[in-house]
């Protein structure tokens, strides 16, 4: 079926430094979307992202964290600068409409050191 | 605001049994709820959505029925197989995203083994 791709699977970073996870949403889905999932507990929504714009973010989704993507390609999560608290797995989803399926990546676990 | 309670963190079950993992929700409108299932090293997959005649979702023999009045979408099946040992999420869109997937409030997961 349809895949969502996350790479790396797996990304430490220096507390402090700025990081990129990177997704390739499937190709014709037009709604995209980061969720954080804190060691031990549930997924938790960060934002969505539809035609270039940012549609609905999360408390979560702190002014460090940015998304875009541009000219179609990656849809990415940047974080400038990365706290110890952004220590999690990032999944990210997309979906061809608004009601339709979403599906998920398998995440980047990202650890911030 | 919405949130989604999973009470077992683990099931453990014998193949052949029937599989209850409990959801319960708290929403201000009523919402859609799913399962979402992510197998070992996979993504979470869509395993069922309520719909809005009260219809049973039903998938893979699993099912699951929307009480309102109990506020509760648990998901069950029959017999399980040693391929259902899982993480199963419980997860609510509320009517305030307009039914849809902007965004999705997941509970904690339970996580299913299945043995022989």
């Amino acid at each position: 079926g349809p895949k969502v791709l996350q790479i790396p699977s797996h990304q430490i970073i220096d507390m402090g430094q700025m990081v990129t996870l990177n997704c390739d949403p499937v190709s014709n889905h037009l709604y995209f979307y980061w969720y954080k999932q804190i060691l031990g507990q549930q997924m938790e929504f960060l934002v969505n992202f539809y035609n270039g714009k940012v549609m609905e973010k999360s408390k979560l989704f702190k002014d460090q964290f940015s998304v875009e993507r541009p000219d179609g390609s990656y849809f990415t999560l940047k974080i400038q600068p990365t706290a110890l608290e952004d220590s999690a797995v990032y999944f990210c989803a997309s979906s061809l409409d608004r009601n339709t399926e979403v599906f998920f990546g398998k995440g980047t676990r990202l650890t911030v050191v | 605001g919405d949130s989604v309670t999973q009470t077992e963190g683990l099931v453990t079950l014998t193949e052949g049994l029937p599989v209850m993992l409990n959801c319960t929700y708290q929403s201000t409108y009523s919402p859609f709820l799913f399962w979402y299932v992510q197998h070992l090293n996979e993504a979470p997959k869509l395993l069922l959505k309520s719909f809005t005649d009260n219809k049973r979702p039903e998938h893979q023999g699993f099912h699951a029925t929307l009480h309102k009045s109990s506020s509760s979408f648990h998901l069950q099946k029959s017999s399980a197989q040693l391929s259902d040992s899982a993480l199963y999420y419980c997860a609510l869109s509320g009517l305030n995203s307009g039914g849809s997937n902007y965004k999705l409030t997941f509970g904690k997961g339970t996580l299913l083994t299945v043995t022989p």
